[in-house]
């Protein structure tokens, strides 16, 4: 079945600690993105991939790091420069970026703090 | 992205009751999603337009894409208790409604 996949559905990170967040495709979607859930918020974009080897900062990408070195997978790093980071986290795909495109979404990963 | 504006934020209604939600924005786009978020997992597209004035339905649901292009309706008829979650506006990947938190009792 195809389909994005994240991992861990829940994640707790000690203060001063990276984490690192999994988000796999295997839509053969060119476009990834990153999104920050919080309770009443929406979403908010932290950052995205158009293409392999590509990215752009959101609008929250402070504290956040990315990755896309592989089509399939755009991981996202939560640093310790991240005060907040307690939220629910959403990575999504389309087939490319632009006006119209669907999102697929995973079913998310709940990050808190110790 | 600009954050587009959706109303009302949230909405506690009767099994079998109609409920109407929209999305609006200070900017012309040329398309518009609805997408529904249940407790716990990722939002899943419900509906997608791309013509102004274009009338959509999924089932129950039934949207609309406004004249000016920069509104949008969502509309859920005989609401059943399943409809729970929050429903989102978005206009692209860079431009998401802050949800309309829906609640539905028996």
């Amino acid at each position: 079945d195809g389909g994005i996949t994240q991992s861990p559905k829940y994640l707790f990170r000690k203060e001063g600690q990276n984490v690192t967040l999994s988000c796999e495709q295997n839509l053969n979607h060119d476009a990834m993105y990153w999104y920050r859930q919080d309770p009443g918020q929406g979403l908010r974009l932290i950052y995205y991939s158009q293409i392999v080897n590509d990215f752009q900062k959101g609008d929250i990408a402070e504290g956040y790091s990315v990755s896309r070195e592989k089509k399939e997978s755009f991981p996202l790093t939560v640093t310790s420069a991240q005060k907040n980071p307690t939220a629910f986290y959403l990575c999504a795909s389309s087939r490319r970026q632009g006006a119209g495109e669907k999102l697929f979404f995973g079913s998310g990963t709940q990050l808190s703090v110790l | 992205g600009q954050q587009l504006n959706q109303s009302p934020q949230s909405m506690f209604i009767q099994e079998g009751e109609d409920v109407s939600m929209n999305c609006t924005s200070s900017s012309i786009f040329n398309t518009w999603l609805w997408y529904k978020q249940e407790p716990g997992e990722g939002p899943v597209l419900l509906i997608a337009l791309y013509k102004a004035g274009e009338l959509t339905s999924n089932g129950r649901l039934t949207a609309q894409f406004g004249i000016t292009r920069k509104d949008s309706f969502l509309n859920i008829s005989a609401s059943i208790p399943s409809d729970v979650g929050i429903y989102f506006c978005a206009a692209n990947a860079l431009n998401f409604g802050k949800g309309t938190s829906l609640l539905v009792t028996p």
